[in-house]
């Protein structure tokens, strides 16, 4: 079984800044995948960026990165020169063996002009 | 390719009666996930399909739900004698081939029972 904890229901971050938000796992399969979701308001949800669990070079997507701690379980997402367009419901998930993910209940993104 | 399509967008109906989702993944996807979203919770899985085989069923997945994708396109959920707790967004996802490929969710379809 997997479990996924997001500690943070919502954090504020200015125009321009970096934020970072937490994400916190566990799970008994050595070969798992892990991934941070975009939702924005009344809109469907996104992939931002996704890292496979063998590598330890940590991923990047344009203005989103992830440090990933494998043996901490940690997994936050760092989204930096933050837009306005950024603010959403963010997911935490992660996956392993079936197809099925388990996330995390989400961090609310403000954005402040 | 307009990506995942999800109808209704919206369902109001009365405890007990049945209702039947409907989800259009895209075309070249072979994998089609359902999943639940509570207010205030991330989505739940429930059930995944690969192409026309129901190959998992969340224990969320009670006698009530059923989830059909006869033949390898377009997949249902329905909900018989529907409850109150069964208010949730319902949303559908696909992926292409391969481990762990990008799933593309839809807009999900929100019910509320009263």
């Amino acid at each position: 079984a997997q479990t996924v904890t997001q500690s943070q229901p919502e954090m504020s971050v200015q125009e321009a800044e970096t934020v970072t938000l937490s994400c916190t796992y566990d799970t008994s399969e050595s070969d798992y995948y892990l991934f941070w979701y975009k939702q924005p308001p009344s809109r469907q949800m996104i992939l931002v960026i996704r890292q496979e669990a063998y590598k330890q070079q940590n991923a990047t997507e344009n203005r989103f990165s992830v440090n990933f701690q494998k043996a901490a379980k940690s997994f936050s997402l760092k989204i930096s020169d933050s837009q306005l367009g950024d603010a959403a419901m963010y997911f935490c998930a992660s996956g392993a063996g079936s197809y099925q993910l388990t996330f995390g209940k989400g961090t609310k993104l403000s954005v402040i002009p | 390719d307009t990506g995942v399509s999800q109808d209704p967008r919206h369902k109001i109906t009365k405890r007990g009666q049945n209702v039947t989702f409907r989800c259009d993944p895209i075309s070249e996807h072979n994998r089609l996930y359902w999943y639940r979203q509570t207010l205030g919770q991330g989505p739940e899985f429930l059930t995944y399909f690969q192409n026309e085989a129901q190959l998992e069923k969340s224990r969320l997945l009670s006698d009530r739900f059923s989830a059909e994708r006869p033949k390898g396109s377009f997949s249902t959920l329905e909900i018989q004698r529907t409850e109150q707790g069964d208010s949730a967004m319902y949303l559908c996802a696909s992926s292409s081939q391969g481990l762990f490929t990008e799933a593309f969710f839809g807009q999900g379809t929100r019910l509320t029972v009263v």
